[in-house]
């Protein structure tokens, strides 16, 4: 069980298009849901945390604007790039967490999607 | 700010050594988790550790939690070449994760 896709995998887009990337609890509710950014050979930044019904929390430093989440379902949660640019060009890992009776919410990782801006 | 800092930060060992990775993290919590990721690939859960004095053991992997000296270590026995890969700990306070800079393994013949 806890499982968490990602979709698309990997996406490839010209510079100042927009890529919206799905993140879905598959057998879970999640109570919410985080976005991370990771750059090659760097660790994961987390870029915002998001519950379902309300506006996301941005991570000091990330664009609100530019990186827009929509938490729409207990199952979904979106990412949308906007206006992508090179530098925007990572690996994008969402994580769902679980709401139990328990003293923490682990979150589990979907499979990550690969974006490229040329 | 909470800070979390691993050690080394690359890493080459033979196969049939022992090693151990360091995990110090700036604030009290007593949530700290260790993670796997191989190349292209997203994070593969390996320890929860929820109390101190924790102790996990998977295989060839050991992980243990000292929460007064805000510390965790994971230690590698006996590393075969398919442990090689990247490995994070990561601190979790009110759902607010941080991770380390990573351990990258690379275990040779």
């Amino acid at each position: 069980g806890a499982v968490v896709s990602q979709h698309p995998s990997w996406v490839i887009c010209k510079s100042g298009t927009s890529v919206k990337i799905e993140c879905r609890s598959l057998d879970f509710q999640a109570t919410t849901m985080f976005w991370y950014r990771q750059f090659p050979k760097q660790s994961l930044m987390l870029m915002a945390t998001s519950n379902e019904g309300s506006k996301a929390t941005y991570e000091q430093g990330v664009e609100k604007d530019k990186f827009l989440i929509n938490h729409a379902s207990l199952t979904l949660s979106t990412l949308t790039v906007t206006s992508a640019h090179p530098e925007d060009s990572s690996f994008y890992i969402c994580s769902a967490s679980l709401s139990t009776q328990t003293a923490y919410n682990e979150q589990f990782f979907g499979p990550g999607t690969r974006l490229t801006v040329l | 700010e909470l800070k979390v800092e691993q050690n080394p930060l690359f890493l080459s060992m033979q196969e049939g050594k022992n090693y151990t990775i360091y995990c110090n993290y700036s604030t009290t919590s007593d949530r700290l988790y260790w993670y796997r990721q191989d190349p292209g690939k997203s994070l593969e859960s390996l320890f929860v550790l929820l109390s101190n004095g924790a102790v996990k053991q998977e295989g060839r992997l050991m992980a243990s939690l000292d929460t007064k000296a805000r510390l965790s270590t994971l230690h590698i026995t006996a590393a075969v070449h398919d442990l090689s890969a990247t490995y994070f700990c990561a601190v979790d306070i009110w759902d607010d994760m941080r991770f380390g800079a990573g351990t990258r393994l690379t275990v040779k013949p």
